[in-house]
């Protein structure tokens, strides 16, 4: 199992460009998530899925912010135009409802620099 | 809303020590799911515990443990026999529903950072 992979692991990028960060879930699991954590608000939900539907984008903080999920086995986030306070760690996990616990694995994060 | 709490922003605990991380809670659901994630200095975070908010006996993975006092809304993690490499940020975090269709969106507590000395 190779777990929840994500890329590119860091990006530095000039504010105004377009950012785009990948995630694969690990086969067989139906729900995924975007988090992202800074020093100053911590982990935040962005956006999840179920079954490859967005069911809650509440937390993506503005239309800069863009994610999908075309099929189960894919997902992006895209922010465009990145700017400076979009730095952070992004961070995919999915999960599979079992034994009554949606636990969550994350992937090893995406670190984004924004100059 | 959910809302977890840690006010610990640091921890300290002698090798081979056991330590409580504390965590308080507040939610308006019924039925809710309680996790313990953990984050080396490396970044990437790992699934400790978990703990329905049904279950009657306190959650137990080896050497963690979760100490559930529902009434209290509290829901410390117990790690016994600690070792260097607990060296970590640990979260604590919970989901609307445990018993139910629980789509993991996890609201998470600010975290304490936790130093073991040889």
């Amino acid at each position: 199992d190779a777990g929840v992979i994500q890329s590119p692991r860091h990006e530095v990028t000039e504010m105004g460009q377009e950012v785009t960060l990948r995630c694969k879930p690990i086969s067989g699991h139906n729900s995924l998530f975007w988090y992202r954590q800074t020093m100053m608000r911590g982990l935040e939900l962005l956006i999840y899925f179920n079954n490859n539907v967005p069911i809650d984008d509440s937390g993506m903080p503005e239309d800069r912010f863009s994610a999908k999920m075309p099929n189960a086995s894919f997902s992006t986030l895209k922010i465009q135009p990145s700017e400076p306070r979009d730095s952070a760690v992004y961070f995919c996990a999915s999960s599979l409802y079992r034994s009554g616990a949606n636990v969550l694995t994350f992937g090893a994060g995406s670190r984004l620099t924004v100059l | 809303a959910q809302k977890i709490t840690q006010t610990q922003p640091g921890m300290f605990v002698q090798e081979k020590e056991a330590v409580t991380l504390d965590c308080t809670y507040d939610t308006s659901d019924q039925s809710y799911g309680l996790f313990w994630y953990k984050q080396p200095s490396s970044g990437e975070m790992i699934f400790l515990i978990y703990q329905g908010s049904y279950d009657e006996q306190n959650a137990t993975e080896g050497r963690y443990s979760l100490n559930f006092q529902k009434a209290r809304k509290s829901a410390n993690l117990v790690i016994s026999a600690s070792q260097l490499g607990d060296s970590a940020m640990y979260f604590c975090a919970m989901t609307p529903s445990a018993g139910g269709t629980s789509y993991g969106k996890l609201t998470f507590g600010q975290g304490t950072i936790l130093t073991v000395h040889p």
